[in-house]
């Protein structure tokens, strides 16, 4: 069963413009990713954060993990046509082996 | 281009047809990943192998064979589908507990 929700399910906005995206989760957890695809793709691995870190940055992503809410959020800025995809957060729970839970994602729509 | 390399990337099959879906990998992971994929849907996880060894089946129908040859190789054979098995299937890899890499996935539709 799908642990995560993600919301919004759906967003759209202007190239330059910033993204937020949130994910909530059940379970206590090793670390949490996100990851993109694109139409037709694979999954593409953004960034982890673990369960004792707080914030993460990669070039204009910033990811931030409150574990008291279980709950994440991924920030894109100054978004590009290109960013277009959509976003699935997954959680490494601590039970959970080698398996990752993924949400239910957010498609995201970068208008030029 | 991806570092998991899957094969064919589209298959058409009756559902008397047997198949087989093919991944490979050479970024030495030793845990790789069989994963399902519905339309607008997240990706549902089927099998995990480590170290070559079968660690997780998700309670996956026996029409699904999962079958791990080598460190770098992953197959899934494929017998007496059913409409609903249609789906784009993916497979990834990864070291204990990283991120996963993924192939552009195989797109299954059966007749």
């Amino acid at each position: 069963s799908q642990q995560g929700e993600e919301d919004p399910q759906a967003l759209s906005i202007q190239e330059g413009e910033n993204a937020t995206m949130n994910c909530s989760y059940k379970t206590s957890i090793n670390n949490l990713q996100w990851y993109r695809q694109n139409s037709g793709r694979g999954l593409v691995h953004l960034i982890l954060i673990r369960s004792n870190e707080r914030e993460k940055h990669s070039g204009r992503l910033r990811v931030t993990l409150d574990t008291s809410k279980k709950s994440s959020s991924l920030l894109i800025t100054a978004s590009r046509a290109a960013d277009t995809a959509s976003y699935f957060c997954a959680t490494d729970a601590e039970t959970s082996g080698s398996r990752l839970t993924f949400g239910e994602g957010t498609q995201l729509t970068v208008n030029p | 281009d991806t570092e998991v390399t899957q094969t064919p990337k589209h298959l058409v099959m009756g559902m008397t047809n047997k198949k087989s879906l093919k991944c490979e990998q050479h970024m030495g992971h030793r845990a790789m990943y069989w994963y399902k994929q519905k339309a607008k849907k997240p990706p549902e996880l089927m099998f995990v192998y480590s170290y070559e060894k079968l660690s997780i089946n998700e309670s996956v129908p026996s029409r699904f064979s999962p079958e791990c040859p080598n460190s770098s190789l992953l197959n899934l054979h494929l017998h007496a589908l059913q409409p609903e098995d249609s789906a784009l299937y993916l497979c990834a890899s990864s070291l204990p507990y990283g991120p996963q890499h993924f192939g552009d996935g195989t797109r299954l539709s059966i007749l």
